[in-house]
């Protein structure tokens, strides 16, 4: 079946540091890609999303590349800030005929001033 | 628009008591979830509906989880009785069915400890 492997965090950066979180899949098919993300005590919320190979989705400066050859989706940002203190999901949906989309564990970010 | 809403946003209760959690998804999305998330397990697909109906329950842990959709507008998810494992955070998310690049609304959600 369809997964989502996503790093292990949480992630501790400094402020103004630059982020990348990996997430690679594995699918049947072409499926859609998305990143959410979770601020404490709050639901999920797309952050961005690729619908195609080579598409880039991005978001409050947020980054990430829909790369059919290695099977991923990598989250990118040049410079962190406190407020992106959350937990990021990637997802993907889409493959055979199936909008539900399978959620990755989440990886914890925290930023540092 | 508001969102997709639930409540309550808390809820504890006694184990053995019943539960009901509620959710008004976005008018127009005719395609409603419910999900767990623990640390241990993280999130978890319950149960979905596709314009009213229920499609998939599999994941519905036991037969004391049951979810109803009376209408577009309502669905609620109900644990009878309440054990302390059903400490979670519920959320409810809705989409429209047919754009599978649309992505979901998620809720608040409610945060459930049986004590």
């Amino acid at each position: 079946g369809d997964s989502v492997t996503q790093m292990e965090g949480p992630v501790t950066l400094s402020e103004e540091a630059f982020l990348t979180i990996n997430c690679t899949y594995t699918a049947t098919g072409y499926p859609s890609l998305f990143w959410y993300v979770q601020y404490p005590g709050e639901g999920l919320q797309l952050l961005l999303k690729a619908t195609k190979a080579d598409d880039k989705g991005s978001n409050k400066g947020f980054e990430a590349t829909y790369r059919k050859e290695t099977t991923s989706f990598h989250l990118e940002k040049g410079s962190v800030q406190v407020s992106d203190s959350a937990v990021y999901f990637c997802a993907l949906s889409g493959t055979g005929g199936s909008y539900i989309p399978t959620f990755g564990r989440g990886t914890s970010l925290i930023v540092h001033p | 628009d508001a969102g997709v809403i639930q409540s309550p946003r808390h809820e504890v209760t006694e184990m053995g008591q019943e539960v009901t959690l509620r959710c008004k998804p976005i008018s127009g999305h005719n395609s409603l979830f419910w999900y767990r998330q623990t640390m241990m397990r993280g999130l978890e697909l319950l149960i979905y509906f596709n314009n009213n109906v229920p499609i998939d329950d599999s994941g519905m842990p036991e037969d004391r989880f049951s979810a109803k959709m009376p209408n577009a507008s309502f669905s609620t998810l109900k644990i009878q009785p309440s054990e302390p494992r059903d400490s979670a955070v519920y959320f409810c998310a809705s989409s429209t069915r047919n754009r599978v690049g649309y992505g979901y609304t998620f809720g608040s959600g409610t945060r459930l400890t049986v004590v």
